[in-house]
């Protein structure tokens, strides 16, 4: 298994440029999300996903849109990329957890971004 | 909504001496209490985690408490070494009967041990 693949791993974009940061996983999981780090900010949720076709909104949602047309795909978009942006990217997938069940995030390698 | 207090941001030890890293949390439902590793230039990944029925939890040389009372829960590194060096996040989150709950970060403890 690859687990959880993120393309691209390094984009610098001018402001007001639109990209999609792809995130995929082969683990069969239901739930997939997406972070950003920022400096002595932790990791902050921008949008998750609890199976296909449906999405729901983070702490910080503003100025990205999300998809899951597929289990195994949840794409994030910016459509008019800010400097307040630039950031590194985590997308992350999960089991569908129960209470007896692990709760793990698996996450993938990040994608850094920079917008000029 | 969650909000999870992590403290201290930076952390110093000697090698070999103990490393506790402590969290809060505002949302008494909570019930899932992760801690991550982040290793320089690396992706997090889970370390250990405790749910709200069970007061410790112990993994060799880290451990987890957790007082539902007062809404806090700690991790406890001893010997530390300096592998362990990297950035700690708790987190917290609330899942229930199958639904999956958002976890909810603290903003990191930056672990340094030195040799």
């Amino acid at each position: 298994n690859a687990g959880v693949t993120q393309t691209p791993k390094f984009q610098v974009l001018k402001t007001g440029q639109s990209m999609t940061l792809q995130c995929a996983q082969d683990m069969n999981h239901e739930y997939m999300s997406w972070y950003r780090q920022d400096p002595g900010m932790g990791l902050r949720l921008i949008h998750y996903s609890v199976g296909a076709g449906i999405t729901d909104q983070g702490e910080v949602p503003n100025g990205y849109n999300v998809s899951r047309s597929t289990t195994e795909d949840f794409p994030l978009r910016l459509l008019s990329a800010a400097p307040s942006q630039t950031s590194v990217y985590f997308c992350a997938s999960s089991y569908d957890r129960d209470l007896a069940g692990t709760g793990e995030l698996f996450f993938g390698e990040g994608s850094r971004l920079t917008v000029l | 909504g969650e909000n999870v207090e992590q403290h201290p941001s930076t952390l110093s030890v000697q090698e070999g001496d103990s490393a506790v890293i402590k969290c809060t949390y505002s949302d008494s439902a909570s019930n899932y209490f992760p801690w991550y590793k982040q290793e320089l230039g690396k992706r997090p990944q889970l370390i250990i985690d405790i749910r709200s029925n069970v007061g410790e939890k112990k993994d060799q040389r880290i451990a987890v408490t957790l007082n539902k009372t007062a809404k806090h829960f700690s991790l406890h590194i001893t010997e530390t070494q300096p592998e362990d060096s990297a950035v700690y996040f708790c987190a917290a989150s609330m899942n229930y009967g199958g639904s999956q709950g958002n976890l909810i970060f603290g903003k990191g403890t930056k672990l340094s041990v030195k040799p």
